[in-house]
């Protein structure tokens, strides 16, 4: 079945870089995102990759895609305390249903001074 | 551009109660979702409507949970007679179409908390 694993805690020091490591099951899947939801809010999409991307950078955000070892991560450069949030790995399985997300349990990340 | 509208934001039921949630997307978007999520998980899919017809409800338990989209635009989400393992935030997303090969984004609102007692 389709499973989405992630660890759940994170701590880095401010201005330090974070990496949020994620594994998936399924090998049809299409889109892998990463979404950001801080307290009391729904979730924000970071960033995505197409499954024939191996990387993608947008400013602050790396996402590395290892397709044979089925493992995503997300490294946010000069991390500040506004990045304190749950940061949630989240798969697309196949063409047939693009618009279906299967979410892991989310990172909580949070910052040293 | 308004974002995806949910009321109420919070609500504190007894078991066996009934109660309904509303969800008002975004202007334009077809495709409206129903998630669940309980606490330190990630949302899980409930229900999926594109315009007023149901795209997935395959994880959503029928005999207490109901949802609609009369007029292809708001939802309401309804849970009768509600259980103390319905305690999650219920939130809903909304996004441009559905497609195969296409990617549309998904924008989520602030979702209601519901607590059962």
């Amino acid at each position: 079945g389709e499973d989405v694993e992630q660890s759940l805690f994170l701590s880095v020091r401010e201005g330090d870089s974070s990496v949020i490591n994620c594994t998936y099951t399924d090998s049809s899947s299409t889109y892998l995102y990463w979404y950001k939801q801080e307290p009391g809010a729904g979730l924000q999409l970071l960033t995505y990759i197409f499954s024939n991307m191996d990387m993608k950078q947008d400013q602050r955000l790396t996402v590395l895609l290892n397709k044979k070892d089925k493992h995503l991560s997300l490294r946010i450069a000069d991390t500040q305390t506004g990045d304190s949030a749950i940061y949630f790995c989240a798969e697309s399985p196949g063409y047939s249903s693009a618009s279906k997300i299967i979410f892991g349990s989310g990172t909580r990340l949070s910052i040293r001074p | 551009e308004a974002g995806v509208a949910q009321s109420p934001r919070y609500k504190i039921i007894e078991k066996r109660q009934s109660v309904a949630f509303w969800c008002n997307p975004i202007s334009g978007h077809a495709t409206l979702y129903w998630y669940q999520q309980i606490l330190g998980q990630g949302p899980k899919l409930l229900i999926q409507f594109q315009n007023n017809g149901v795209v997935d409800d395959s994880q959503l338990p029928k005999d207490r949970f109901s949802a609609e989209r009369l007029k292809g635009v708001d939802s309401t989400l309804k849970i009768q007679p509600a259980k103390l393992e319905d305690s999650a935030v219920y939130l809903c997303a909304s996004s441009f179409g559905t497609s195969g090969s296409r990617f549309y984004e998904q924008y989520f609102g602030p979702g209601t908390r519901l607590t059962v007692t």
